[in-house]
């Protein structure tokens, strides 16, 4: 078992351009979020989908896109990147039960360069 | 709103002696919260939860927290520090009625010394 895989590992991008990180569990989790780290403030949550077919906004979604065509991919589509989406994303899901206290299970991250 | 201060950014201790590593939350509900661990280069484990049961959590490695409603703290504790517990450390909220939205401190990066 996987588990969640991100890909790429890293990638260097030029301004403007597309970009979309993959994310995909295993798991048969309900939920799935993205996030970005940045030094000094921690995890913010970028999208977030608690169900295949269903996306919401997280504290930091403006230049993001998501979608969740299935249980399993939640990818993350910079349309037109710039430099200040320079950062490490990480993938993330959780089973999400209803009254549950949820774990939430990263995978490795994505460390994206915009120049 | 939620939210969640981590005390120390970075916290030096030697090898075996205690950690501490505190976090201070403020919630509108019932918290969850939740310490996770980031090692160099690598994605978040969950190191410990509290789930209300009870106010001393256990976790992985050693490590536990009291949850403190009185003073509105989760601090970390652990009674000895190996080289191996160098690592980021991640304070982080969730709502009760669970959207499944985590809301993170700032880290608290620990340095072990030999």
């Amino acid at each position: 078992i996987a588990g969640i895989t991100q890909a790429p590992t890293s990638q260097i991008l030029a301004a403007g351009r597309r970009m979309t990180l993959r994310c995909t569990q295993d798991m048969r989790h309900n939920a799935m979020y993205w996030y970005r780290q940045d030094l000094g403030l921690g995890l913010r949550l970028i999208h977030y989908s608690n169900t295949a077919g269903t996306t919401g906004k997280g504290e930091v979604p403006d230049g993001y896109s998501v979608s969740r065509a299935n249980t399993d991919d939640f990818p993350l589509t910079l349309a037109s990147a710039v430099p200040s989406q320079t950062s490490v994303y990480f993938c993330a899901s959780s089973v999400l039960g209803q009254d549950a206290i949820d774990t939430q299970y990263f995978g490795p991250g994505t460390r994206l360069t915009v120049l | 709103a939620q939210s969640v201060t981590q005390l120390d950014s970075h916290v030096s201790v030697s090898e075996g002696t205690p950690v501490l590593l505190r976090c201070n939350y403020s919630s509108s509900y019932s918290p969850s919260l939740f310490w996770y661990v980031q090692h160099p280069n690598k994605g978040l484990q969950l190191l410990l939860k509290y789930t209300s049961a009870a106010t001393l959590v256990k976790g992985i490695n050693g490590f536990e927290a009291e949850f403190k409603k009185s003073e509105t703290s989760f601090h970390l504790t652990k009674p000895s520090a190996h080289m191996s517990d160098a690592a980021e450390y991640f304070c982080v909220v969730s709502e009760r009625v669970n959207t499944g939205k985590l809301i993170f401190g700032q880290g608290t990066t620990l340095q072990v010394k030999p």
